[in-house]
C-alpha cells in the first residue's frame, strides 16, 4: 500500500520558516511526480508546488514563489518543502501527494493525512 | 490563472437520489480536469481524472463528463457514504487550480 507520511508542521511566528517531510513507501519514488497541496481550516484545496521524479523540475503557486522551495531526496523515499518568510496566509494543514501519470495529465493521488501549519504571533 | 467555479456550494440530497455537481473553467481546458472527494478529517481522493476516467476501486455510479469549460460529476444513486465534499481540478496549466467545493448533506 502507498503510504506518505507527512511531518514538520508546527506553530510558528510570522516571518519565520520551517521545514516539512514527507516519507513515502509502497512505490516507486523515484519515479513519481510529487506535490504538496494545502487546506486552510475550513476552506478548499490550493496547489502548492509539484516537483518532477529526478527533482530536475519545479512549479510553484505563484504566492509561495521565492518562499517555499520544493525538493526530494530519492535515496532516502523523501519529499521535502522548505517554507521562509511564512505569514498567517500560509495557515493550513500540508498535504504530500503523489501525482501519478494518467490519461495524458499528471493527477493527485493519493493524499497523505497532512502536517498543519500554524502561522501566527 | 484559470478560476474553477463550482455549483452550487451545497445540495441536499436523501439517499437513492441523483445528485449533479457542476465546474466551469474560466478558460478551456480540453479535457483535463478531475474530480476529488473528501470527508470530514480525512484527506481527498481521487475519483475521476481527464474529465470522464473512473479511478481504480471508484463505484461506477460516479460518472463524469465535460471538456472545453464546463464539466459534471453525476451520482447516479447517492449512498450513504457518499456524503461529502467534492471539489473539481484544472491540470491544463500552472498554477493547478480547484474549484470551491460542493458539499452533499443529507436532506
Amino acid at each position: 500500500d502507498v503510504q506518505l507520511v507527512a511531518s514538520g508542521g508546527n506553530l510558528v511566528q510570522p516571518g519565520g520558516s520551517l521545514r516539512l517531510s514527507c516519507a513515502a513507501s509502497g512505490f516507486t519514488f523515484s519515479a513519481s511526480w510529487m506535490s504538496w497541496v494545502r487546506q486552510a481550516p475550513g476552506k478548499g484545496l490550493e496547489w502548492v508546488a509539484k516537483i518532477k521524479y529526478d527533482g530536475s523540475e519545479t512549479y510553484y503557486l505563484d504566492s509561495v514563489k521565492g518562499r517555499f522551495t520544493i525538493s526530494r531526496d530519492n535515496a532516502k523515499n523523501s519529499l521535502y518543502l522548505q517554507m521562509n518568510s511564512l505569514t498567517a496566509e500560509d495557515t493550513a494543514l500540508y498535504y504530500c501527494v503523489k501525482a501519478p501519470w494518467k490519461e495524458g495529465k499528471l493527477w493527485f493521488d493519493p493524499w497523505g493525512q497532512g502536517t498543519l501549519v500554524t502561522v501566527s504571533s | 490563472d484559470i478560476q474553477m467555479t463550482q455549483s452550487p456550494s451545497s445540495v441536499s440530497a436523501s439517499v437513492g437520489d441523483r445528485v449533479t455537481i457542476s465546474c466551469r473553467a474560466s478558460q478551456g481546458i480540453n479535457s483535463w480536469l478531475a474530480w476529488y472527494q473528501q470527508k470530514p478529517g480525512t484527506p481527498p481522493k481521487l475519483l475521476i481524472y481527464t474529465a470522464s476516467f473512473l479511478q481504480d476501486g471508484v463505484p461506477s455510479r460516479f460518472s463524469g463528463s465535460g471538456s472545453g469549460t464546463d464539466f459534471t460529476l453525476t451520482i447516479t444513486s447517492l449512498q450513504p457514504e457518499d456524503f461529502a465534499t467534492y471539489y473539481c481540478q484544472q491540470a491544463n496549466s500552472f498554477p493547478l487550480t480547484f474549484g470551491g467545493g460542493t458539499k452533499v448533506e443529507m436532506k
